[in-house]
């Protein structure tokens, strides 16, 4: 069964600790893409990636890492250097070019 | 698991006609539905909601009709414009639940 998957599901880290959310899919994408949502917003692009060993920032890069070593996989490191990491994040992926993206079942995270 | 499916991953529509973009969900514990709307290397952005309470929610050209013995939303935009042509996500949420996301349909808008 082709998907993509986020883990874990729900995580909780102290304030000043960066954490690593995972994102892996076996669609065989070559894009992938993590947002962020707040209750009453709309979803922000924070990096996407359209090759292997490169990615972009976007809306809302500050403290926030990425890497693409592989094809598959697309981890997000939220940084102490991120103000307000307590969100719901969403990874997607997508064929290059095609706008129509595959959501992951996203990772929320709380920071106490 | 899909839980939120857009079975169209297109729609091409003439200008000042109607465009119908439909979604399908399996979980009856999903209460609160949204659409979202993607130009190419943007984010996607909010578009209009309806909460299982209601049937239908109108805002301006575009409305939102729930079914949900049908499980089934769709989304309603009259009349069409070249500058809706964009993809369009559905999405489906239950109380203190996450979001799930539909793969989206790329709807073109014709002059």
């Amino acid at each position: 069964d082709g998907g993509i998957t986020q883990s874990p599901k729900y995580l909780f880290r102290k304030e000043g600790q960066n954490v690593t959310l995972s994102c892996e899919q076996n669609l065989n994408h070559d894009a992938m893409y993590w947002y962020r949502q707040d209750p009453g917003q709309g979803l922000r692009l924070i990096y996407y990636s359209q090759i292997v060993n490169d990615f972009q920032k976007g809306d809302i890069a500050e403290g926030y890492s990425v890497s693409r070593e592989k094809k598959e996989s697309f981890p997000l490191t939220v940084t102490s250097a991120q103000k307000n990491p307590t969100a719901f994040y969403l990874c997607a992926s997508s064929i290059q070019g095609v706008d129509t993206q595959y959501f992951g079942p996203g990772t929320r995270l709380t920071v106490l | 698991d899909q839980q939120v499916k857009q079975n169209s991953p297109s729609l091409s529509v003439q200008e000042g006609r109607i465009s119908i973009l439909n979604c399908d969900y399996t979980n009856s514990m999903f209460d609160y539905f949204l659409w979202y709307k993607k130009y190419p290397a943007e984010g996607p952005t909010f578009l209009i909601s309806i909460s299982s309470i209601k049937d239908k929610n109108e805002d301006g050209r575009f409305t939102v009709f729930l079914n949900k013995s049908a499980k089934h939303l769709s989304l309603h935009i009259v009349p069409s414009q070249p500058g809706d042509s964009a993809v369009y996500f559905c999405a489906a949420s239950a109380i203190d639940n996450d979001m799930r996301f539909g793969a989206g349909t790329r709807l073109t808008v014709k002059p």
